[in-house]
């Protein structure tokens, strides 16, 4: 079946760690995308690609750190510089033409303490 | 900028009832699209519907149905005689129509409890 997996599910980190958070699609979507979700809040942008080998900042990038070598993969590092880290990670991928729905893995959800 | 409310935090409803969710928009572009995506207990947001600004026929799915009303910045979502399994979480999202979703702007959602 085709889709979006996000490991591990839960993860646990101390404080001044980095951590990266894997992302892997088998859609042929060209386009993947970064969201992190707090209780309560919608879905804010974190860093997007529309192709291998360039990503953009989104509304949140601070703290956070991409990269796109390969179609399928797109792992997300959360550095030691972000402020508050612990959130519910959702990875999301779509087709290049204007608009695409967002497909969505399950999401890690990131405790730091 | 551009903004989406979804002014209901959280519904309860009991199983059978007629629910809307209700979500407004605000944007400065003439070109754009509205979404809205479930997100179930398990984590991962689902697509339900996508709508372009120049289309404002309304949209029936199965239980589901979208009013969208540009006059009112409005597109809100009717479940009609709503089940167990539609608890979750709705999401209202919007985009302009810059070259791809990457700037998809969410409300805060409306998380629905359907109880039996």
């Amino acid at each position: 079946d085709g889709g979006i997996t996000q490991s591990p599910k839960y993860l646990f980190r101390k404080e001044g760690q980095n951590v990266t958070l894997s992302c892997e699609q088998n859609l042929n979507h060209d386009a993947m995308y970064w969201y992190r979700q707090d209780p309560g809040q919608g879905l804010r942008l974190i860093y997007y690609s529309q192709i291998v080998n360039d990503f953009q900042k989104g509304d949140i990038a601070e703290g956070y750190s991409v990269s796109r070598e390969k179609k399928e993969s797109f792992p997300l590092t959360v550095t030691s510089a972000q402020k508050n880290p612990t959130a519910f990670y959702l990875c999301a991928s779509s087709m290049r033409e204007n608009n695409s729905p967002l497909h969505f893995g399950n999401g890690t959800r990131l405790t730091v303490t | 900028a551009q903004k989406v409310t979804q002014a209901q935090t959280e519904i309860s409803v009991v199983e059978k009832e007629d629910v809307t969710l209700d979500c407004v928009y605000e944007t400065r572009d003439t070109t754009y699209y509205l979404f809205w995506y479930k997100q179930p207990p398990s984590g991962e947001l689902v697509f339900l519907i996508r709508r372009n600004s120049f289309d404002e026929q309304n949209e029936i799915s199965g239980r589901y149905s979208w009013n969208f009303q540009k006059s009112t910045s409005s597109f809100n979502f009717t479940i009609t005689a709503s089940q167990v399994v539609d608890s979750a979480v709705y999401f209202c999202a919007l985009s302009e129509n810059k070259g791809g979703s990457e700037k998809l702007v969410f409300g805060k959602g409306t998380k629905l409890t359907v109880n039996p």
